[in-house]
């Protein structure tokens, strides 16, 4: 399973624009790239997954570079309700059971 | 989007109790459930997978007689902790893998978490 390494905690204020890279040097051919948010004392929430590119939902917009070794997480537009812990997982859909590890996270605390 | 309940919410219990908590997948089959422990302020933590009709595997680490899982069926796994101990107080989170093969590059290929679990134990 390829380790991931993001920041481990970011500050940002309304209305603005946030952006959390994520680092996984070791990423396999297989392996794609999910981003969770969790919210204290709940489970984690999908917000985006690719392989590679860019990927826009309504949510948010996932960049990744040709060498796919890290990916940037992008939420417009932040609001106080965006606070949250934001996991980049990376997983392969051969490994079995596709499990996931879960590092550190990025703890966003968006102020007014 | 797939949903994923858990039952209960909340438990408080004595210690040596055991304590049976439940994952369910409500609209969508799931051979495979995944069972994750999380202290405060840290990540969560992978303990087990949970596949239907078969043993769990667990992690490195993680007692298999004391954090007890079963799978009956495709909707349903339970995570039962025995003899709960004090040290066992964590939030409990299970997870399920939507079952479409839809590709290398489907977007159905992540995890639905449940709600979690807080359990305490006295």
């Amino acid at each position: 399973l390829a380790k991931t390494t993001q920041p481990i905690s970011m500050d940002s204020y309304e209305g603005q624009e946030v952006n959390i890279t994520c680092s996984h040097n070791n990423i396999a051919t297989n392996d794609y790239i999910t981003w969770y948010q969790q919210f204290p004392s709940q489970g984690p929430r999908f917000i985006i997954q690719g392989y590679k590119t860019k990927v826009t939902n309504e949510v948010a917009s996932l960049f990744i570079p040709a060498d796919r070794k890290s990916s940037t997480l992008s939420l417009p537009r932040v609001s106080l309700s965006d606070t949250a812990v934001y996991y980049c997982l990376v997983a392969s859909v051969k490994a079995a059971g596709n499990k996931l590890t879960f590092g550190g996270g990025t703890r966003v605390l968006v102020k007014p | 989007g797939a949903v994923v309940s858990q039952h209960p919410s909340r438990v408080i219990c004595k210690s040596g109790t055991s304590v049976k908590i439940e994952c369910r997948s409500l609209d969508f089959q799931a051979t495979t459930m995944f069972w994750y422990r999380q202290f405060p302020k840290k990540s969560l933590m992978l303990m087990a997978t949970s596949n239907e009709g078969s043993k769990a595997t667990y992690e490195q680490g993680v007692e298999k007689d004391k954090f007890l899982i079963n799978h009956a069926s495709l909707t349903l796994s339970t995570l039962t902790v025995t003899s709960a101990h004090p040290e066992d107080s964590s939030f409990y989170i299970c997870s399920a893998r939507v079952n479409l093969d839809r590709g290398l590059f489907s977007p159905y290929n992540e995890q639905f978490f449940g709600p979690g679990t807080r359990l305490t134990v006295l």
